[in-house]
């Protein structure tokens, strides 16, 4: 069956500090969700991507999707204590059936 | 954020004991889920529904089970507690639009079973 992973399974950076978290599932993808949990909290949407080889940007977070829509990726700029929590990526297969959520990987941030 | 609730937040409970979790949402959205999360790592899904007398069994072995009776309810139930049941349990639920089908969560209950 599709699997989805995540690496790293941890990241710590000092404040300030660029983040990259990596998604590869085993089959192509129709589309893939990106979501994070903050300590404590539960996961929250943070965007989809839909097109081979999409870019989309939030403020500091840039969101990468593969031209063979497999993997992923999310780069976080300038990194702040803010951005702290668990970062899932969640791929959904080519026959839109269930979505399947990565492990998770867990940022921390260093001030 | 979206309308979805869970009762219990938290429940402390003696072994043995059945429970129900409750889950409900507001926005009438066929699919729902319940996930189990021990804390920081990685959500399993033990239970979904894609309507009203709908219920699957997820990736992760589950002595719980479910029922859909209405679309905005999906209560999930342990008919004898053990300590192993300690955990998160995070119901979501999503409705599939064009090439999305975001899923939105609930606040989650703390469960420990003493």
């Amino acid at each position: 069956g599709q699997q989805v992973m995540q690496i790293p399974q941890y990241q710590h950076v000092q404040e300030g500090e660029d983040f990259t978290t990596y998604c590869n599932s085993s089959t192509t993808l129709s589309n893939i969700q990106w979501y994070k949990q903050r300590p404590g909290g539960h996961p929250v949407f943070l965007i989809q991507l839909v097109k081979s080889g999409e870019v989309k940007k939030q403020k500091r977070l840039t969101f990468q999707f593969g031209e063979a829509k497999k993997n992923s990726s999310l780069h976080i700029t300038a990194t702040q204590t803010t951005d702290v929590g668990t970062y899932f990526c969640a791929g959904q297969g080519t026959s839109y059936d269930k979505v399947i959520f990565g492990p998770g990987t867990s940022l921390s941030v260093i001030p | 954020e979206a309308d979805i609730y869970q009762t219990p937040r938290y429940l402390v409970i003696g072994t043995g004991k059945k429970i129900t979790l409750e889950c409900s949402q507001t926005m009438g959205h066929d699919k729902m889920y319940w996930y189990q999360q021990d804390p920081g790592m990685e959500l399993h899904l033990i239970h979904y529904s894609y309507g009203v007398n709908s219920t699957e069994k997820g990736d992760l072995s589950s002595e719980s089970t479910v029922s859909r009776i209405r679309t905005e309810h999906f209560p999930l139930t342990l008919e004898s507690a053990r300590p192993s049941h300690t955990s998160q349990y995070l119901c979501a639920s999503s409705e599939p639009r064009e090439n999305t089908d975001t899923q939105y969560f609930g606040p989650g209950t703390r469960l420990t079973v003493l």
